[in-house]
């Protein structure tokens, strides 16, 4: 069974650095493209970054781009993203999903974890 | 990056059907099949519902269909049921390697 566990969400200030991980279970995460896909609170779905399944091809929002990095181990089976210079608007859950067949659709996500920017 | 445009909001009584649009441009709807639609629950992770425009992957009902033409594609719902009333997004993807969600549209089931 595919299991996708977000992690490193929490309360953070403005300007400061956060981690957030995805651990996979039930799937090898090196045959898939991975994606991070953020909601505001009573907002709609905003995607976030995107990697190719051997990590050379990484792809950001323009929100993102230059602050936020997303990477992956795949001997761990884990996708990251590495986040700085956070504000108030990158408050949102965040969530993990992988890419089915290198077609930019996600047919599994994780269950989100919430990252509040707040001072 | 503009969202691709959808109702805020559509309602139905159980058994009927009702369309969800999806409007892009020729950048991505209309110029990728790369387009799929999420429903999702309150408090609960999205799930794919249709993707390749028209494609339904294992385990979802028949009740649900996807369709494009030129910018604008649209997911219908036949034979609404009261487990149907969620929030539904289309997303695509678009040139330069990004991809967009629609602002989404809560369905009711009167």
């Amino acid at each position: 069974q595919v299991q996708l566990v977000e992690s490193g969400g929490g309360v953070v200030q403005p300007g400061r650095s956060l981690r957030l991980s995805c651990a996979a279970s039930g799937l090898i995460l090196s045959t898939y493209g991975m994606h991070w896909v953020r909601q505001a609170p009573g907002k709609g779905l905003e995607w976030v970054a995107g990697i190719s399944f051997h990590g050379r091809d990484k792809y950001y929002a323009d929100s993102v781009q230059g602050r936020f990095t997303i990477s992956r181990d795949n001997s761990k089976n884990t996708l990251y993203l590495q986040m700085s210079s956070l504000r108030a608007e990158d408050t949102a859950v965040y969530y993990c999903a992988r890419e089915m067949s290198s077609s930019w659709m996600f047919d599994y996500w994780g269950q989100g974890t919430l990252v509040t920017v707040s001072s | 990056q503009s969202a691709l445009t959808q109702p805020a909001s559509v309602s139905g009584s159980p058994g009927q059907s009702i369309t969800i649009s999806c409007t892009g441009t020729s950048s991505d709807l209309g110029g990728y099949n790369y387009v799929s639609w999420y429903q999702q629950h309150p408090g609960k992770a999205p799930k794919l519902m249709i993707y390749d425009v028209n494609n339904r992957p294992s385990g979802v009902s028949n009740r649900f269909s996807g369709s494009k033409s030129g910018n604008t594609a649209s997911l219908t719902i036949s034979g609404l049921q009261p487990e149907d009333e969620a929030d539904y997004y289309c997303s695509s993807f678009r040139s330069g390697h990004t991809l967009v969600f629609g602002g989404g549209t809560k369905l009711t089931v009167l």
